[in-house]
């Protein structure tokens, strides 16, 4: 079975402009996360989707970041306009729901993001 | 609010040594942990996780974490390094007690960059 993939692996715009990422979870798995880790930092919580719904975006920077997930597969996380700070690796993750307070969340590659 | 303290950013261990990697945790719930590495242009993977179970946890490639309630920890200890092991680990603390749909977020440290040396 296929783990979840991120696309691109590597990413680099200058500032002002606009770069999405995708995310295409485990099949089956209704939860998916986006986390960021900024160099050097702890990987941070970002936005977590159930099915097509934003169950909590708590952590979305700011609203240059917008992220969806039509049809409850695969997501998009669009950052316009990329600034500086935007720099770092971006992970998804998918998890299953089981019905119990612990679901094992998978992890993708990252998509490393530069922005000059 | 929970979070995730790693002692040390980068460790240095030699090969067929013990492997030590700290972490402490805060949280206002019955805390569940996770320890995850990551190898050079991969994704993280699970290592092992504590959910309230055994507090001696066992996990994958030799790895076992104690969760101490009483000093707030949950090291990651491997009795014997391999060069195999050389990666970056992160341990994580889920937010379960905001669990709907079955989500739980995670709140990672900032990760412990593991070296073994021959």
């Amino acid at each position: 079975e296929a783990g979840v993939t991120q696309f691109p692996s590597h990413s680099v715009i200058e500032k002002g402009q606009t770069v999405t990422l995708r995310c295409d979870p485990i099949s089956g798995h209704d939860n998916l996360y986006w986390y960021r880790r900024v160099m050097g930092k702890e990987i941070k919580f970002l936005l977590h989707f159930v099915k097509e719904s934003k169950q909590d975006e708590s952590g979305m920077p700011n609203n240059r970041f917008l992220a969806e997930r039509t049809g409850g597969t695969y997501s998009t996380l669009k950052v316009q306009p990329a600034e500086l700070e935007d720099s770092g690796v971006y992970f998804c993750a998918s998890s299953q729901d089981t019905g119990t307070l612990y679901n094992e969340q998978f992890f993708g590659p990252g998509t490393r993001l530069t922005v000059l | 609010a929970q979070s995730v303290t790693q002692l040390g950013s980068h460790v240095s261990v030699s090969e067929g040594a013990l492997v030590l990697l700290r972490c402490n945790y805060s949280s206002s719930v019955p805390p569940y942990l996770f320890w995850y590495v990551q190898y050079p242009n991969q994704g993280l993977q699970l290592l092992l996780k504590y959910t309230s179970a055994a507090t001696l946890v066992k996990g994958i490639n030799g790895f076992e974490a104690e969760f101490k309630k009483s000093e707030t920890s949950f090291h990651l200890t491997k009795p014997s390094a391999h060069m195999s092991d050389a990666a970056e680990y992160f341990c994580a603390v889920s937010d379960h007690s905001a669990w709907g749909g079955g989500g739980n977020k995670l709140t990672f440290g900032t990760g412990t960059q593991l070296k073994v040396e021959l």
